[in-house]
């Protein structure tokens, strides 16, 4: 089965740096690599996805990459807030022969913006 | 537009008692989801519907049901509950534009088993 692993469980980070968060998967890539934020007591909030043939994809101060020979994909925010400060989440689309089958989600990193 | 609801957001059950935690939408998804989520185990799949009538088990559903009589409702039964089974669930729906399978996530139901 397809096993996710996020870079580690907290990650502390200065107001204004780049806060950059590791996702790395095992097995098939998957068609679609996707980010999600959650907040304490709330569920999931989607924040970007990228394509297995898309190297980069940008949306304001959130960047993501994939890799997939590494089997990689990296979360980049630029000029971080203390607003940004929340848990992070890979997941992976997992196709089968009878379609989608569901996001395999990683543990998440909990990323704490230090003002 | 209310997206995902999903009732009650909190229920404590005694061991053996069964229930059923809600969940409806109102984007006409055809893909919805159940995951429960546990300190340091992350969220993992129980149970998932690719539409009306058709569901299909995820990575952790013993002990759980689900049906599908409608697009807009996928309710999760625990059929007698245990302590095993407190965590936080939370269903989601997706919609298949372009492929993408974006979720959307309700407020959780926080479950107590004692």
């Amino acid at each position: 089965s397809q096993k996710i692993e996020q870079n580690s469980e907290a990650l502390n980070i200065q107001e204004g740096k780049t806060a950059t968060l590791t996702c790395n998967y095992t097995n098939y890539s998957p068609a679609y690599l996707q980010w999600y934020r959650q907040d304490p007591g709330r569920g999931p909030v989607f924040l970007l996805l990228i394509r297995e043939n898309e190297k980069e994809k940008r949306k304001e101060r959130l960047k993501v990459t994939f890799d997939t020979t590494l089997k990689q994909s990296l979360f980049h925010i630029t000029a971080s807030q203390p607003a940004d400060s929340a848990t992070y989440l890979c997941a992976l689309l997992m196709y089968s022969g009878g379609g989608a089958d569901g996001l395999t989600f990683g543990k998440g990193t909990h990323l704490i913006i230090q003002p | 537009n209310a997206g995902v609801t999903q009732t009650p957001k909190f229920q404590v059950l005694k061991t053996g008692q069964s229930m059923t935690l809600q969940c409806a939408q109102d984007m006409n998804h055809e893909y919805m989801s159940w995951y429960r989520q546990d300190p340091g185990m992350g969220l993992r799949l129980i149970h998932y519907s690719v539409g009306a009538g058709i569901t299909d088990q995820g990575e952790v559903p013993n002990g759980y049901n689900v049906s599908r009589s409608t697009t807009e409702d996928f309710p999760l039964r625990l059929l007698s509950a245990a302590p095993s089974q407190t965590s936080v669930y939370f269903c989601a729906s997706s919609y298949s534009g372009q492929g993408a399978w974006e979720a959307f996530f309700g407020q959780g139901t926080r479950l107590t088993v004692v």
